[in-house]
């Protein structure tokens, strides 16, 4: 069975530093990797998704995530925080077994300090 | 161009009364997902459909039914509400194949 686990349920960083979020998964084939975003009280908004392209995928607001086989990671992040990138971030899979589902991990909370 | 649009956003049950949370899209996907999302759990799924007239149970379908008879649409179904279904409801779409979910704003539930 394919899932994702986020190493970290609660990150913080100071304004302006790098972002690491960590994400592994299990898959027994080449999976579809997706980050979403979901600010306080909102829906979610994709950041980006890898689909056997390129392994280093750019997305929205800076965002930036790498596909390493060899370790099962899809490790998302972001040269220079912003106080704005405070929110809950989501490593998901979409499953194959007989039909498309996305499975999602059970998300890092990131917290910007100023 | 609206997405994925559910109603209502906030409400209030009692234990053991039913409701239906209504789920539309306007983008022709063929693929409709329920989830819940509970604090540190991530979403989990609880229906999904693969087309009309199309449904399978996810991950978590205990106490909750859904129909699908036309594409845009993807209800619901709460029949009798237990606190445990208190929770924030979000329904999905997307077109086919490993392509973006596209998230409605949710929906806010709780069971009193």
């Amino acid at each position: 069975a394919q899932s994702v686990t986020q190493l970290d349920s609660h990150v913080s960083v100071s304004e302006g530093t790098p972002v690491l979020l960590r994400c592994n998964y299990s898959s027994s084939y080449s999976p579809s990797l997706f980050w979403y975003v979901q600010h306080p009280n909102k829906g979610l908004q994709l950041l980006l998704k890898y689909t056997s392209a390129a392994t280093l995928v750019k997305g929205i607001n800076g965002f930036e995530a790498e596909f390493k086989k060899s370790e099962t990671s899809f490790h998302l992040t972001k040269p220079s925080a912003h106080m704005s990138d405070a929110a809950e971030y989501f490593c998901v899979v979409c499953t194959t077994s007989g039909t498309y589902k996305y499975i999602f991990g059970t998300g890092t909370r990131l917290k910007v300090l100023a | 161009n609206a997405g994925v649009t559910q109603t209502p956003k906030f409400r209030i049950l009692k234990i053991g009364q039913s409701m239906t949370l209504q789920c539309t899209q306007d983008m022709n996907h063929n693929y409709m997902y329920w989830y819940r999302q509970d604090p540190g759990m991530g979403l989990k799924l609880i229906y999904y459909s693969v087309g009309a007239g199309i449904t399978d149970k996810g991950e978590v379908p205990n106490g909750y039914n859904v129909s699908r008879s036309t594409t845009e649409d993807f209800p619901l179904r709460l029949e009798l509400a237990a606190p445990s279904q208190t929770s924030v409801y979000f329904c999905a779409s997307t077109k086919a194949g490993f392509t973006e979910a596209f998230f409605g704003q949710g929906t806010r539930l709780t069971v009193v």
